[in-house]
Parts: structure tokens; sequence; C-alpha cells
């Protein structure tokens, strides 16, 4: 079964910087990789497919990369409305479509 | 526009049942499989299944396999999460979410959640 990891698990970004986050996977998942935005007390919003592709609506501030087993999530110029916990999940090679385990942007 | 609503949740004792279920519109709910997402209190995601667009293919996580079934019905565009034998670790929001043509697709338009409280 092919695992998720994160990292950092914390990141603490000032408004206007650029963020970067990290998912490997402990195999390769081809570009099926998905990135989702989760704010307190709110359902998870899908930002990113097929590791590079933005979901409808989402701002071109987020941007993603990667293919294989290594993927970055990049927010350009952090927003306030940004500072949220961001998940991975692959949905290569299924069951299980595994989520990473997340990393919150917080403000610095 | 887009909206899907879980509702059944609820607080039930360890090894009793539940039944979850989505309600969908503004999209044509028979073209796109659907998953099952729960959250633990203070904890990431984690799949819990997946169903085809038809109902013929179900998937599960091992964790809820052989006490949850996923199911739908296309005629009255909803979705359901049958939870038997249920435990403490079962405790969770547990959101549904549209996938796509194929199984192998993200979610991208989720619910707003149902709580299930586990707790005798």
């Amino acid at each position: 079964e092919i695992a998720m990891t994160q990292s950092p698990a914390t990141l603490s970004v000032s408004p206007g910087e650029r963020a970067t986050v990290s998912c490997r996977a402990s195999q390769s998942v081809s570009m099926n990789l998905a990135w989702y935005q989760q704010k307190p007390g709110q359902a998870p919003r899908l930002l990113i497919y097929g590791a590079s592709t933005r979901a409808t609506g989402i701002p071109a501030r987020f941007s993603g990369s990667g293919s294989g087993t290594e993927f970055t999530l990049t927010i350009s110029s952090l927003q306030s409305e940004d500072f949220a916990v961001y998940y991975c999940q692959k949905y290569d090679n299924w069951p299980p479509f595994t989520f990473g385990p997340g990393t919150k942007v917080d403000i610095k | 526009q887009v909206h899907l609503v879980e509702s059944g949740g609820g607080v039930v004792q360890p090894g009793r049942s539940l039944r979850l279920s989505c309600a969908v519109s503004g999209f044509t709910f028979s073209n796109h499989a659907m998953h099952w997402v729960r959250q633990a209190p203070g904890k990431g995601l984690e799949w819990v299944a997946v169903i085809s667009y038809d109902g013929s293919n179900k998937y599960y996580a091992e964790s809820v396999k052989g006490r949850f079934i996923i199911s739908r019905d296309n005629s009255m565009n909803t979705l359901h999460l049958q939870m038997n034998s249920l435990r403490d670790e079962d405790a969770a929001v547990y959101y549904c979410a549209r996938g796509g043509w194929s199984i192998a697709t993200p979610g991208d338009y989720w619910g707003q959640g149902t709580l299930v409280t586990v707790s005798s």
C-alpha cells in the first residue's frame, strides 16, 4: 500500500510571502495527485488535480508541480484567507485513495 | 449550483448501526462516482469508500471493510453509507464528495459533513 507523507507539518508564513508544501508518495502515483485546502469547521476544497491543474475557481496564486513520488503545492503570495490546512491525496493504484497527514499554514 | 447535504449522523453505542445519507442537487448524479471521507476530531482526512456512477463497483478502506456498505439511488439522487458494528474509532465527521465519471478521480465538491459520535 502506498503511503503519503507531507512536510513540513506546520509552516509559518507572513502575508504576501510564498509558501511551499511538499508531498511524497512511497511509490509512484504518476500524476494522480490532488491538493485540498481545509479551514476550521469547513469541508475540504479541491485546489489542484492531476498534480498541476487548478480546479474550477481556484486563484492563479495556487500552483502544483511534480510527478511520480515528489509533489509540491506553492502559494505564490499568501493572502489572509489562505491560512488553512493543506492535504495531498493520491488516486493512483487504488483503493485506498490515501490522504497525506496535512500541513498547517499559519501566520508568522 | 452543485450541492451535497449529508444527514443521519448522531450518537450511537459501540456495536450498533447507523445509516448516513447524502442528498445531491445541481448536477447529473448518475454520471459521477461518489466518495465518503471521514475526519476524526482534531485529525486528518481518511478516505472511507467509493462507488461507481452506476453502483456496480464499490471499494472500501481496510478499516471499514466488512462493516460499512456504500450504496446509491440514482433515481433519488442520494448516496448512502450503512455503518454496522460501529467502533469508538469510527467517531468522526463524515463527508460525501463528488468524483468524476471514473472512480479514479478526486472529490471536486464536498458536503458540509455529518457528525457521528460513538459512545456508550
